[in-house]
């Protein structure tokens, strides 16, 4: 069974610090994934691997920065924390070939105060 | 941009009644997949619709997938408490690099 696993279930910081979110997969998936989920607005993709040191922007990277040195580990890092980045943070893993179901942990709450 | 849009955002059903969430792209899908999250949990895979008017069943769940292959449905016969939940559809982006855009969801209480 797939497990991805995120680094915290909850994480407070304060603005301005640096943040890192880390995820981790076991299934050898080529794909990773940050999503950031708010009520009313589903999931939200900030950043998009699709192998190591690669990288896509999703459709809201702006504060945001992602790193993949090694296949099952992508990070995501808040550069200078923000109380708008307040959020629930999920990450998720797939197969590259074809249209294959997303994996997710269970994700990191985050609040900035 | 390519959208995904679900009503209703929420819908509360006493148990026993059966419930449909709606799924509506603005562009032609090579296939939806529909997802279950939990309370306080994550976004677990369903299923996964590819042909146009294609119907699949898991038990008390039905999900259709339109014939213009641009929206697609869920339907719960008879709620049970253990039903409650986010329900999201998603489908392949334009890019087709494996990315999903996700409908906003349909959230569903289920009072016993």
């Amino acid at each position: 069974d797939v497990k991805v696993t995120q680094s915290s279930r909850y994480l407070v910081k304060r603005t301005g610090e640096k943040v890192f979110l880390e995820c981790v997969q076991d299934m050898d998936h080529e794909n990773m994934f940050w999503y950031r989920q708010d009520p009313g607005l589903g999931l939200r993709l900030i950043y998009f691997s699709y192998d190591v040191k690669m990288k896509e922007k999703g459709d809201i990277p702006e504060g945001y920065s992602v790193s993949r040195e090694k296949k099952e580990r992508f990070s995501l890092i808040l550069e200078s924390a923000s109380t708008n980045q307040t959020s629930m943070y999920l990450c998720a893993s797939s197969r590259a070939r074809g249209n294959q179901p997303q994996h997710f942990g269970d994700g990191t709450r985050l609040s900035i105060l | 941009g390519q959208q995904v849009m679900q009503i209703p955002q929420y819908q509360h059903v006493q148990e026993g009644e059966d419930f449909t969430t709606y799924c509506n792209s603005s562009t032609t899908l090579s296939n939806i997949q529909w997802y279950k999250q939990r309370p306080g949990g994550h976004p677990v895979f369903l299923i996964q619709l590819v042909k146009s008017g294609e119907v699949k069943k898991q038990k008390r769940l039905t999900f259709q997938f339109g014939e213009a292959k641009k929206n697609s449905s869920l339907h719960i016969t008879a709620t049970q408490t253990t039903d409650v939940g986010t329900y999201f559809c998603a489908g392949p982006r334009s890019s087709n690099t494996g990315k999903l855009i996700f409908g906003q969801g349909t959230t569903l209480q289920v009072k016993p």
